[in-house]
């Protein structure tokens, strides 16, 4: 069945260091998106795809980036990681076509603790 | 405003109640309308899928969507203890595959 990974599911950094959360869909998706999600604030969006080397900025971009290189994957990357970026982090699919629907699925999530 | 805004709950029902949540949008253009189930700790499940004004049910869920007053609802019946969960509005423009969400209302089904 088709489906879409997150790695690691959870994981504690310190201040200032890289991190790179991935995501890999075997939906055959071109669009692809990362959320963060903290309490009082829904689901922000990160960063987005709408297909290979297309990437867009969303609402909360800053110090984030991501890169995309084939349709299966996009991963996310905090340059220098911050306490105000522990928080849930959801990668998200779906198809590029016009008209109803399009419907986003979702992976299962990253805990990330910055100390 | 907001783009979606969603009654803010919490929200308690009994047992076997109908829970009625309700999302209204300020984009008159919206196309696609959806709702997610998150349980607490996990990721944002799809339930519900509209497109058309109406009615569309699916098992003890109800969407339904009104265009014309930018309102859309989702109705649970015989709601059950696993029904507690918070519940996500999207919507989706006619112009963007970025879809936009409400806060989310949790609801919460005591037996």
């Amino acid at each position: 069945d088709a489906e879409i990974t997150q790695s690691p599911r959870h994981k504690i950094t310190e201040t200032g260091r890289q991190v790179t959360l991935a995501c890999h869909q075997t939906w055959n998706h071109n669009n692809m998106f990362w959320y963060r999600q903290d309490l009082g604030h829904g689901l922000r969006l990160i960063h987005y795809s709408y297909g290979v080397q297309d990437t867009n900025k969303g609402e909360v971009s800053d110090g984030y980036s991501v890169s995309r290189s084939n349709t299966e994957d996009l991963p996310l990357t905090l340059e220098s990681a911050a306490s105000s970026q522990t928080s849930v982090y959801f990668c998200a699919s779906s198809e590029f076509r016009t008209g109803a629907y399009n419907e986003q699925f979702f992976g299962p999530g990253t805990r990330l603790t910055v100390l | 405003q907001k783009e979606v805004e969603q009654n803010s709950g919490p929200l308690s029902v009994p047992e076997g109640a109908i829970a009625s949540l309700n999302c209204t949008y300020s984009d008159r253009v919206s196309q696609s309308f959806f709702w997610y189930r998150q349980y607490s700790g996990k990721s944002p499940e799809l339930i519900m899928s509209i497109y058309s004004n109406g009615d569309k049910e699916d098992g003890r869920f109800t969407a339904q969507l009104n265009k014309a007053s930018q309102y859309v609802s989702l109705l649970i019946r015989d709601s059950q203890p696993s029904d507690s969960a918070t519940y996500l509005c999207a919507i989706l423009p006619s112009n963007d595959y970025k879809l936009s969400f409400g806060a989310g209302t949790t609801v919460t089904v005591r037996a």
